[in-house]
């Protein structure tokens, strides 16, 4: 069975600093990973997902994350934040052969003006 | 293509009561799963339908329950509504099970 972990439940972060919000995967299988972004009073929206190939991938809102095999992780970046990023992200697994998804307890991004 | 719809969007239900949600999914999506989301516990998996079976499910009471019709919609049963069952319930679907969800605007539940 696989599992995930977002290791930080708040992040603060300066308007135009750059930011990672961590994850951390669990499988014994190959995985899909996901990161899904929660706008208030909202619900969730797929902001990148890697399935297979460049362990680069980008998404939307100017978002990327970088898989990581030998580490386990799955850290979504952004080089300068505004403040209409302030939201809620979800990173997410699933495993090949179609499991179910998996969430990750969220991290909060705040950010400071 | 249209999204995942919810219907209602708000609820307020009195104690006791049973309360049933409806979820549309984008079409094609054969999987279709349900959350819980509260501030307290976060994000909770309730179970997941894939062409009007039951393929997954969370670690919830018997009160809730759902089904999928044969056009992929589906509904969720909440029946005697406790004061913690006020939540944000939330609907994805999906091509299949493990690819990725695509999330409705979600049902604000209010119990009194």
């Amino acid at each position: 069975a696989q599992s995930v972990t977002q290791l930080d439940s708040q992040v603060p972060v300066f308007e135009e600093a750059p930011v990672e919000l961590r994850c951390n995967y669990s499988s014994s299988v190959s995985v899909y990973l996901f990161w899904y972004v929660q706008y208030p009073n909202q619900g969730l929206q797929l902001l990148l997902k890697y399935l297979s190939g460049s362990t680069l991938v980008k998404g939307i809102n100017g978002f990327e994350a970088e898989f990581n095999k030998s580490q386990t992780s799955f850290h979504l970046r952004k080089p300068s934040v505004h403040i209409s990023d302030t939201a809620e992200y979800f990173c997410a697994v699933s495993s090949v052969g179609y499991d179910k998804i998996i969430f990750g307890k969220g991290t909060r991004l705040h950010i400071l003006p | 293509k249209a999204g995942v719809t919810q219907t209602p969007r708000y609820l307020i239900k009195t104690r006791g009561q049973q309360v049933t949600l409806s979820c549309s999914p984008i079409s094609g999506h054969r999987s279709v799963s349900w959350y819980q989301q509260t501030p307290g516990q976060g994000l909770q998996f309730l179970f997941e339908y894939f062409s009007e079976t039951q393929r997954n499910k969370g670690n919830f009471p018997g009160r809730f329950s759902g089904r999928q019709f044969s056009n992929s919609r589906s509904e969720m049963n909440v029946s005697t509504l406790e004061l913690g069952d006020s939540a944000l319930y939330l609907c994805a679907s999906s091509l299949r099970t493990g690819s990725e969800q695509y999330f409705g605007p979600g049902t604000r539940l209010t119990v009194t």
